[in-house]
């Protein structure tokens, strides 16, 4: 079964660590994303990914970073966490292309910062 | 930014009775996307429609597409208590870059 997982479900950090959430999917993906999503603001998109090494600011980019070094691995960085970052982060992967193909989310990582 | 807007936020319905929601965008788009999401969990993809399509089926979900009002729907029928979920949509316009913007969600509880 294809998968695409995220190494957390649950996740609590104290202002200012820098945390890593990794997202490794198993299906060859070129294209990776990650979202976060908060209550009355939906899914919002933080930055994304093309290929190996490839990465494009989203919507919501300001403090995060991200890196690719291999296909199937797509790390979300939180340089110095603060507490408007708690939410629920969910990473997705889909082929590359101008495809008719959907998403393969992760069941998301509920982080907390105290 | 959020192109979908889905009416409405949320709905109550009775097992076995169906459930219809709504989704309107903005701008052109390739193909339409509906996701499922369990309460704490990932989305789920469940149907796509191209935009060249109006309808299309799969199980008990229909999913409409009118591109002249740019609006889709999305029908669960004979609904479950399983079915409890918030429902996404999503739009893909490639020459936007190959992401999808999703919208706001609607909350459907199936009470048994």
């Amino acid at each position: 079964d294809v998968k695409v997982t995220q190494s957390s479900r649950y996740l609590v950090k104290r202002t200012g660590e820098k945390v890593f959430l990794e997202c490794v999917q198993d299906m060859d993906h070129e294209n990776m994303f990650w979202y976060r999503q908060d209550p009355g603001l939906g899914l919002r998109l933080i930055y994304f990914s093309y290929d190996v090494k490839m990465k494009e600011k989203g919507d919501i980019p300001e403090g995060y970073s991200v890196s690719r070094e291999k296909k199937e691995r797509f790390s979300l960085i939180l340089e110095s966490a603060s507490t408007n970052q708690t939410s629920m982060y969910l990473c997705a992967s889909r082929t590359q292309g101008t495809t008719n193909y959907g998403y393969t989310f992760g069941s998301g990582t509920r982080l907390t910062v105290v | 930014s959020q192109q979908g807007e889905e009416d409405p936020q949320a709905l109550s319905i009775q097992e076995g009775e169906n459930a219809t929601m709504n989704c309107s965008y903005k701008t052109s788009i390739n193909n339409l996307q509906w996701y499922r999401q369990n309460s704490g969990r990932g989305l789920v993809h469940l149907i796509l429609i191209r935009s060249n399509e109006r309808e299309k089926h799969s199980g008990r979900l229909r999913v409409t597409l009118d591109t002249s009002k740019k609006s889709s729907s999305l029908l669960i029928t004979a609904s479950r208590a399983a079915d409890t979920a918030s429902y996404f949509c999503a739009t893909d316009n490639w020459a936007a870059g190959n992401k999808l913007t999703f919208g706001g969600g609607t909350r459907v509880l199936v009470k048994p």
